[in-house]
């Protein structure tokens, strides 16, 4: 069975700096991972996705992510934060030898502070 | 512009009503999806359609039902069976099949709450 564990239910950064929000999975196969962001009261956004390759994923808004296979992370990064980053940040899997479905984390509240 | 558009935006229900929530989509997407959010539990598949005319239960499936009439359209019904159905409801499209390594496209959600 796949599971996400985002273990922060809270990230807080000053403006300027760097900002992590940490994603940890489980899967039988090969991981899909993908991010996603949310503000208030709007769907989710995609951000990014790992499939295959290197590890270093680049996304939308300046955001990046490390596909850590030992470690089964995948954490997201921005070099310098941005208050309008503030917003809700999940964290997917998807089994990519076979199931259809993705499976969340709880996600990450991530407050960027002026 | 290709997407995913849910309606209505807000919805209200009194108690043993029940409500049909509306997803289209032009992306050709062939897999279709219904989540419920709550605060601080993430999101719950609560059906899931990979082609026409045939729709799986995914882990919350009780007191909802769906309807895959044609490609573009996947509607969710909370049914009066479905004992806490205030919640923000969030539909999904993507391309299906084990090899595909397509993302899910998201609508802007549908909020229901019972009075």
């Amino acid at each position: 069975a796949q599971s996400v564990a985002q273990p922060e239910d809270q990230v807080n950064v000053a403006e300027g700096n760097p900002l992590t929000v940490k994603c940890t999975y489980s899967v039988s196969g090969n991981p899909y991972l993908f991010w996603y962001v949310q503000y208030p009261n709007r769907g989710l956004q995609f951000l990014l996705k790992y499939i295959t390759g290197d590890n270093l994923v680049k996304g939308s808004y300046g955001f990046e992510a490390e596909f850590n296979k030992s470690q089964t992370s995948f954490h997201l990064k921005k070099p310098s934060a941005l208050v309008s980053d503030s917003a809700l940040y999940f964290c997917a899997v998807r089994d990519g030898n076979y199931g259809q479905n993705f499976v969340f984390g709880p996600g990450t509240r991530l407050s960027v502070l002026p | 512009d290709g997407g995913i558009t849910q309606s209505p935006k807000y919805l209200f229900r009194k108690e043993g009503q029940n409500v049909t929530l509306s997803c289209e989509q032009n992306l050709n997407h062939d897999a279709m999806y219904w989540y419920r959010q709550d605060p601080g539990q993430g999101l719950r598949l609560i059906y899931y359609s990979q082609i026409v005319n045939d729709f799986q239960k995914g882990d919350i499936a009780e007191g909802y039902s769906v309807s895959r009439e044609k490609k573009e359209s996947f509607p969710l019904t909370v049914t009066s069976a479905q004992k806490n159905p205030t919640a923000f409801y969030l539909c999904a499209s993507t391309t299906p099949g084990g090899g595909s390594t397509g993302e899910l496209f998201f609508g802007e959600g549908s909020r229901l709450t019972v009075l």
